[in-house]
């Protein structure tokens, strides 16, 4: 089945810091990747996505290269903010029929210290 | 602008007890989902409804059933609630037919004593 393995956190970083989360897949046929974000007390929300190949998603300063031949979709930022601190989720989604569905990884808890 | 709203927030059961969480979403979804997120263990999925009118089960379903009321309406029973399944419960929706972006509501927190 489909899998999905996260750099385990937490990952706590100073302002301005460079952040990379680690996300490597398993999936049948040619999934689309996903960020999705959960700020505490919330629920998540997409932060970036990829639909094929080399695609680069970028959000809020955020991005992630859809790497076929690694099955990796590493999430970077140049310089976090205090406000970038919540827990990321890497999802490939299960490509092929109607019925598509997410596979979460754990997630990774980021803080970010003034 | 709603999204998706679940109800309640916060619930404590004793030990085989029942209840059902609602989720209603009004962006006009064709599809709606039920996860549950415990610590360590990111997010599972217990029943999805990729349409109205039809519902199936994901990864961890046992002690859960759900009812597809409308379009809009998407709840989740535990008809005899165990200390397992106290955890944090959201409701998502997304427009369905490869469509993958989820919009989730902002959970309901559960304990099971």
């Amino acid at each position: 089945g489909d899998s999905v393995t996260q750099m385990e956190g937490p990952v706590t970083l100073s302002e301005e810091a460079f952040l990379t989360i680690n996300c490597t897949y398993t999936a049948t046929g040619y999934p689309s990747l996903f960020w999705y974000v959960q700020y505490p007390g919330e629920g998540l929300q997409l932060l970036l996505k990829a639909t094929k190949a080399d695609d680069k998603g970028s959000n809020k300063g955020f991005e992630a290269t859809y790497r076929k031949e690694t099955t990796s979709f590493h999430l970077e930022k140049g310089s976090v903010q205090v406000s970038d601190s919540a827990v990321y989720f890497c999802a490939p989604s299960r490509s092929g029929g109607s019925n598509y569905k997410l596979t979460f990884g754990k997630g990774t808890l980021l803080t970010v210290n003034p | 602008n709603a999204g998706v709203t679940q109800t309640p927030k916060f619930q404590v059961l004793k030990t085989g007890q029942s209840m059902t969480l609602q989720c209603a979403q009004d962006m006009n979804h064709n599809s709606m989902y039920w996860y549950r997120q415990d610590p360590g263990m990111g997010l599972r999925l217990i029943y999805y409804s990729a349409s109205e009118g039809t519902t199936d089960k994901g990864e961890v379903p046992n002690g859960y059933n759900v009812s597809r009321l409308n379009k809009r309406e998407f709840s989740l029973r535990l008809e005899s609630a165990a200390p397992s399944q106290t955890s944090v419960y959201f409701c998502a929706s997304s427009a369905g037919q490869g469509n993958e972006k989820l919009f989730f509501g902002s959970g309901t927190q559960l304990s099971v004593l």
